[in-house]
């Protein structure tokens, strides 16, 4: 399967504690960009990389979370002192430079917090 | 306030009958416009997309349709299959560099056998 991976696909965790989220992308894809859904609502843009460099981060939710690509191939979100208001799906998407409009979806990461 | 909307929450059809999902959007910088398919506890699936230059684009069962005057894009189904039953997004593209969708909520189809 060479589609987008993500890792784990459920994670439970106790408010105050931090959680880390892997994504890999298509392997061919230098794009990769990470949403937020919650309940009831479409994919909410956080972040996207362009390989390893982080172009856009003012959209993330808040100082909690932050994202990494440091090689320009998987990528890794983490929440620090989650909150009752975290719990959503978490997805990645990648995508070819030249084709931004064309995102293919990971199977999502569901956070619970408890 | 949404930029991209989709009115109908659910929408349900018989089999072999035509699907119309429906989408209205506010920017008009928006260069691109997607559909995807979502199963629950999986990610969304690309499947397909128009360009703001065109009016229609088609692949096997599903065409889009795109109304620039109007802000209106839609996406027909022709014939709905029951596995076609899922949420359907409509997204569309900022455009320019940095390439981020922007999602309506989704419309929820049910195709009965």
């Amino acid at each position: 399967d060479t589609g987008v991976s993500q890792d784990p696909r459920h994670k439970i965790t106790k408010r105050g504690q931090n959680v880390t989220f892997r994504c890999d992308p298509i392997s061919e894809h230098n794009r990769l960009y990470w949403y937020r859904q919650t309940l009831g609502q479409g994919p909410e843009f956080l972040t996207y990389f362009q390989n390893e460099a982080q172009l856009e981060k003012s959209r993330l939710l808040s100082d909690r979370f932050s994202a990494e690509r440091p090689k320009g191939s998987f990528s890794t979100l983490e929440i620090q002192r989650t909150e009752q208001g975290d719990s959503a799906m978490y997805l990645c998407a990648s995508s070819l430079e030249d084709r931004t409009y064309e995102q293919y979806f990971g199977p999502g990461t569901r956070l619970t917090v408890t | 306030d949404q930029q991209v909307k989709q009115n109908s929450p659910s929408l349900s059809v018989q089999e072999g009958r035509i699907s119309i999902l429906n989408c209205d959007y506010t920017n008009s910088m928006f260069d691109y416009f997607l559909w995807y398919k979502k199963y629950p506890a999986e990610g969304p699936t690309f499947l397909i997309s128009i360009s703001s230059i065109k009016d229609k684009n088609e692949d096997g069962r599903f065409t889009v349709f795109l109304n620039k005057s109007a802000k209106h894009l839609s996406l027909h189904i022709v014939p709905s299959q029951p596995g076609d039953s899922a949420v359907y997004f409509c997204a569309a593209s900022e455009g320019g560099s940095q390439g981020n969708l922007i999602f309506g909520k989704g419309t929820k189809l049910s195709v009965k056998p």
